[in-house]
């Protein structure tokens, strides 16, 4: 069946460091990858994703890129910043069935020191 | 802005007791999803629904019933409420691959 693997936290980073955090997934078909963000109190909101393979996926500074080859889609931002201290899901959506449903990673806190 | 909202941000309930948890969108959507999340296990799915009273089983499902009587809203209900259904509880709504979600509850049963 379908899965995805996160890369376990919590991440500490001091302010403009580099962040990468990896997804991988396993899953039948071409399903369509996606990054959502929770911020301590809310509910997740989509960040960012991508349908096909080599799509780039963009938003607020944070990229991942759809690659097919390794099945991953990694999460990176190239200077964090502390109000990016949350949450981060990754996920896919199984986009043959229509139903359109999730599988989540676990999360990966991220807490970004000043 | 597609909004989701969710009857109570915090919910304390007792063993045994049948728990109500309600979840609206104003998108016209026609999924609607329940996940629970808790640490470790990230976000798993209890139910969803595609259209008015129709509904599918999530991976999750024992313990939680649904219903959907109107397009806009999609109750979750505890039968009867257990400690070990104490958890934060996610309502969504979707249109196409892109989920939308509430703020959550986090439901405490004593």
């Amino acid at each position: 069946g379908n899965s995805v693997t996160q890369m376990e936290g919590p991440v500490t980073l001091s302010e403009e460091a580099f962040l990468t955090i990896n997804c991988t997934y396993t899953a039948t078909g071409y399903p369509s990858l996606f990054w959502y963000v929770q911020y301590p109190g809310e509910g997740l909101q989509l960040l960012l994703k991508a349908t096909k393979a080599d799509d780039k996926g963009s938003n607020k500074g944070f990229e991942a890129t759809y690659r097919k080859e390794t099945t991953s889609f990694h999460l990176e931002k190239g200077s964090v910043q502390v109000s990016d201290s949350a949450v981060y899901f990754c996920a896919l959506s199984d986009t043959t069935s229509g139903t359109y449903k999730y599988i989540f990673g676990t999360g990966t806190r991220l807490k970004v020191l000043a | 802005d597609v909004k989701v909202t969710q009857s109570s941000r915090y919910l304390v309930k007792r063993t045994g007791e049948k728990v109500f948890l309600e979840c609206v969108q104003d998108m016209d959507h026609e999924n609607m999803f329940w996940y629970r999340q808790d640490p470790g296990l990230g976000l798993r799915l209890i139910y969803f629904s595609y259209d008015v009273k129709m509904k599918e089983k999530g991976d999750i499902p024992e313990g939680y019933s649904v219903s959907r009587e109107k397009k806009e809203r999609f109750s979750l209900i505890l039968e009867s409420a257990s400690t070990n259904q104490t958890s934060m509880y996610l309502c969504a709504s979707s249109f196409y691959d892109e989920q939308y979600f509430g703020p959550g509850t986090r439901l405490t049963v004593t």
